[in-house]
């Protein structure tokens, strides 16, 4: 069983749809969470970090952490054409030199 | 400010070779980790560089090795290349974490590397 787990999708939805992107992991002991987005032949891009339980917004991006559930969430309001990309979860543990895990990634597609 | 850059961008080598990829951390940045992502999968840790020493290693073996820089660049190094190690290949940097351990890891465009 994989550390992280992602759905790969596709995902489908038209301009201005609410999308919902999610994540669950095994670890406990995971306490920073991140989404990226990666373009195609780009490198990931940093969206939204986040330390333990909670939300946090920035523009039309919301994160929620819920580590009871061991879950994370990300939300994007009014999707763009501009949003069709992949988008990665990653987190790590908040102890020393630490690696990211990442899930699978979702790919996301926003029609006109 | 300029972010994480890589090169080369695409590198094409054939089995049992040698490679050499480079990475030049955001301004301000002193720890490197590289990343492998295959297609369709996310990015795997390779391992971490601070002050010029491996600092953390994940799941690949010795035919991976790295080097890091005064200057905070570093180099990965592959050798003796098989089929397999065809993938993305990615560089991140961030502060020193126990400085601050809020900090980020921001990446490159990657150097995808092909092998025949």
């Amino acid at each position: 069983q994989k550390e992280v787990e992602q759905d790969p999708g596709p995902l489908s939805v038209p301009e201005g749809a609410i999308v919902s992107l999610n994540c669950t992991y095994s670890n406990s002991a995971f306490q920073y969470f991140m989404w990226y987005r990666q373009y195609s032949r780009k490198g990931p891009e940093l969206l939204m970090y986040t330390y333990s339980s909670g939300n946090k917004e920035d523009g039309r991006f919301t994160a929620q952490v819920d580590k009871s559930s061991k879950y994370i969430s990300l939300f994007i309001r009014d999707s763009q054409p501009s949003d069709s990309a992949t988008y990665l979860c990653a987190m790590r543990k908040n102890t020393g030199f630490q690696k990211l895990v990442f899930g699978t990634g979702t790919r996301l597609l926003v029609s006109p | 400010d300029a972010g994480v850059t890589q090169s080369p961008t695409h590198l094409i080598k054939t089995r049992g070779q040698q490679v050499t990829l480079r990475c030049s951390p955001k301004s301000g940045h002193d720890t490197v980790s590289w990343y492998q992502q295959a297609l369709g999968q996310g990015p795997q840790f390779i391992f971490q560089y601070y002050e010029e020493e491996e600092r953390q290693r994940g799941n690949f073996p010795d035919r991976f090795s790295g080097h890091q820089f005064p200057n905070y660049s570093s180099e990965l190094n592959v050798n003796a290349l098989l089929l397999g190690d065809s993938a993305l290949y990615l560089c991140a940097s961030s502060f020193f974490l126990r400085r601050n351990s809020n900090q980020p890891q921001h990446f490159g465009d990657g150097t995808r590397l092909s092998i025949l």
